[in-house]
Order: C-alpha cells, then sequence, then structure tokens
C-alpha cells in the first residue's frame, strides 16, 4: 500500500511571494490534514478535511493561508503571501476515517524556506 | 485545554540497552487516544504504537511498549534493545477532537 505522497520536498521563495503544496493520501482514507512543524517544536495542526469538507480550520492563518480538496482526494495548501515566519516544514497526514481515537500516517514532508 | 508535555530535551542511551521517555499530558475528557511517533533526520513522522484511554492494558509493539499510567496522566515510551537506527526524534501526541503534539525528544544512541 503506498504511503502519503507530497511534493514538492524543498522549496525556497522569497517573502511576498507565493507558494503550493501537494498531498495525496492513502487510497481509501477520508481524512486528511495538514500540519505545520517549526524547527525545534512539534507539528501544529492548521486544518483537517473529512472527505472534500472542512472539519476544522480554528489554527488556519486565513489571511495568507487557504487550502482545498476539492475531489476528496489529494489536497493543495497554499500561502500566499509568504513571510519569513512561515519557514518551516509542512506535513500532511491521513487516516481511515478521523473523528475517533484513529491513527495518522504522515507524508515526507514539505521543507520551506522563506528568505 | 488538551496538553502534552516532553520534559526530556534530550536523550542518551548506549545500544542494546532500555530507555524510556516522557510524556505527561493534560485533558479533562475521558475518551482519548495516545500516540507515539519517531521522526528521523528526514522529517518523516513514523507511527510507533497506540494507546486509547480505556485500553485496560499497556500497548505493546515489537520493541516499543507504553507505560500507560492513567491517573498519573503519563504515558512513557519505552524502547527495548536500543539500536543505532533509533536515533531520532520522538513525539507524544494525544487525539480528542484534534491531535496535539508534545515538543520532542531527541534520542540519541551510543555504540
Amino acid at each position: 500500500e503506498a504511503g502519503v505522497a507530497q511534493s514538492p520536498r524543498y522549496k525556497i521563495i522569497e517573502k511576498r511571494q507565493s507558494v503550493a503544496f501537494w498531498c495525496n493520501p492513502i487510497s481509501g482514507h477520508a481524512t486528511l490534514y495538514w500540519y505545520q512543524q517549526i524547527l525545534g517544536q512539534g507539528p501544529k495542526l492548521l486544518i483537517q478535511f473529512q472527505n472534500n469538507g472542512v472539519v476544522d480550520d480554528s489554527q488556519l492563518p486565513k489571511d495568507r493561508f487557504s487550502a482545498e480538496r476539492l475531489k476528496g482526494v489529494d489536497s493543495t495548501l497554499k500561502i500566499q503571501p509568504a513571510k519569513l515566519e512561515d519557514s518551516a516544514v509542512y506535513l500532511c497526514a491521513s487516516s481511515r476515517w478521523g473523528p475517533s481515537q484513529e491513527t495518522q500516517y504522515f507524508g515526507p514532508g514539505t521543507r520551506l524556506l522563506v528568505l | 485545554a488538551q496538553k502534552i508535555t516532553q520534559t526530556q530535551p534530550g536523550m542518551f542511551v548506549q545500544e542494546k540497552e532500555a530507555v524510556t521517555l516522557d510524556c505527561t499530558y493534560d485533558t479533562s475528557d475521558p475518551s482519548y487516544g495516545l500516540f507515539w511517533y519517531k521522526q528521523p533526520s528526514s522529517g518523516e513522522m513514523i507511527f510507533l504504537i497506540y494507546q486509547g484511554s480505556y485500553d485496560q492494558q499497556n500497548a505493546t509493539e515489537g520493541r516499543y511498549s507504553l507505560n500507560f499510567q492513567k491517573a498519573r496522566k503519563s504515558a512513557n515510551l519505552v524502547i527495548s534493545a536500543s539500536q543505532l537506527g533509533d536515533s531520532a526524534m520522538y513525539f507524544c501526541a494525544m487525539k480528542y477532537g484534534d491531535m496535539r503534539f508534545g515538543a520532542g525528544t531527541r534520542l540519541t544512541v551510543k555504540p
């Protein structure tokens, strides 16, 4: 079974530019998560999708971050415009159902550096 | 509010010895899940072990076991017979609704 796929693996941009990350979850997983992991910290949830609907986006900085999962499979996370403090690893995870105490499986992450 | 605390920023262990990584949590909800993940330098979060709040027995997965003490709100990870490949960051997490992670512990296994 293929794991969670993410691209690109690395991205370097200048502040005020825009950037997009892509995630393809494990086949059959209804729930998809985007996390931000700043160096030296644990991951922090940005947004959770159940199929193509948003379950939780309370920690998503909506003035500059957006995410979509139009067909309930793969997802895109966008930052526009980027700030220096957005430098982090962006992790995508998926789980079969989501609401229960269910294991989340993570992708390799995208390392973003904003200069 | 949910809170996860890992008080050990870094730990060292000799190869083939056992090591315990500490994790305490705070929640008022009776139903929750506790997870441990390993994050090597490559960056991917690898699931290790899960403990449900109603589980009577401590979870075990190969060389990993979870020492769950519900009254003390602790969920320590025990790694037996450490290997060089165990060197990584280890994160404790709790899920009720969303998943909250601790700050992590960097484990270094010495040959």
